[in-house]
């Protein structure tokens, strides 16, 4: 079974710019959580999505915003980049929410230059 | 609030030395607790678990025992090699809200 697959796995933009980040979970999970995780940070919480529907968010401003679809892929975007939104931007997906059970993918690096 | 402090890193020791790496929590409720490790360019990986108190977690010689006591999720290990060599992460959940995690403690094995 394929795991948690996240893309692009890089990207360079420059502040003012938005991005779009892809994440598609484990077959059959329906449930995906996003996380930022930074040096000075470390893991934070961002939101979850379950059957196409936001259930959770974190305390990160509304330049932040993802979706899922109906085959529970999921996209989050990052709108007037900031340098600080350089990160590593992690999913998780899960059957239904379990975060006790959740799979991580690889990431992916976002450099704001 | 929920959180979780792990001891800082990095820690750096031989091969075949002990592994100590302190996690202390703070939670409303009674938490699951969790060990994750990431390695060079990975996601996080799950490593072991604990979801009530006096459990023991253990996975790939590592093990934690859940302290209600005194709030804690040490996690150990006898002997490491190098390719335990990787970022660690002690992380609580209440009641499946969001996952809270520490600080992460890198860890590098030296031959």
């Amino acid at each position: 079974k394929a795991g948690v697959t996240q893309t692009p796995r890089y990207l360079i933009k420059t502040r003012g710019q938005q991005v779009t980040l892809s994440c598609s979970p484990i077959s059959g999970h329906r449930s995906v959580s996003w996380y930022q995780q930074t040096p000075g940070q470390g893991l934070q919480f961002l939101f979850e999505y379950f059957s196409e529907t936001q259930r959770n968010k974190g305390n990160f401003p509304g330049r932040f915003s993802g979706r899922q679809f109906s085959n529970s892929r999921s996209e989050m975007n990052v709108s007037t980049l900031e340098l600080g939104d350089s990160a590593l931007y992690l999913c998780a997906s899960s059957l239904k929410g379990e975060k006790e059970t959740q799979y991580f993918g690889p990431g992916t690096r976002l450099l704001v230059l | 609030g929920n959180s979780v402090t792990q001891m800082e890193g990095p820690v750096t020791l031989s091969e075949e030395a002990f592994l100590t790496i302190n996690c202390t929590y703070t939670a409303t409720g009674y938490p699951s607790l969790f060990w994750y490790v990431q390695y060079p360019g990975e996601g996080l990986q799950l490593l072991l678990k604990a979801t009530k108190a006096d459990d023991k977690g253990s996975n790939k010689g590592f093990e934690a025992t859940y302290r209600k006591e005194t709030t804690s999720f040490h996690l150990e290990k006898g002997s490491v090699q190098v390719s335990d060599s990787a970022v660690y992460f002690c992380a609580l959940i209440v009641n499946n809200n969001d996952m809270r995690f520490g600080a992460g403690t890198r860890l590098t094995v030296k031959p």
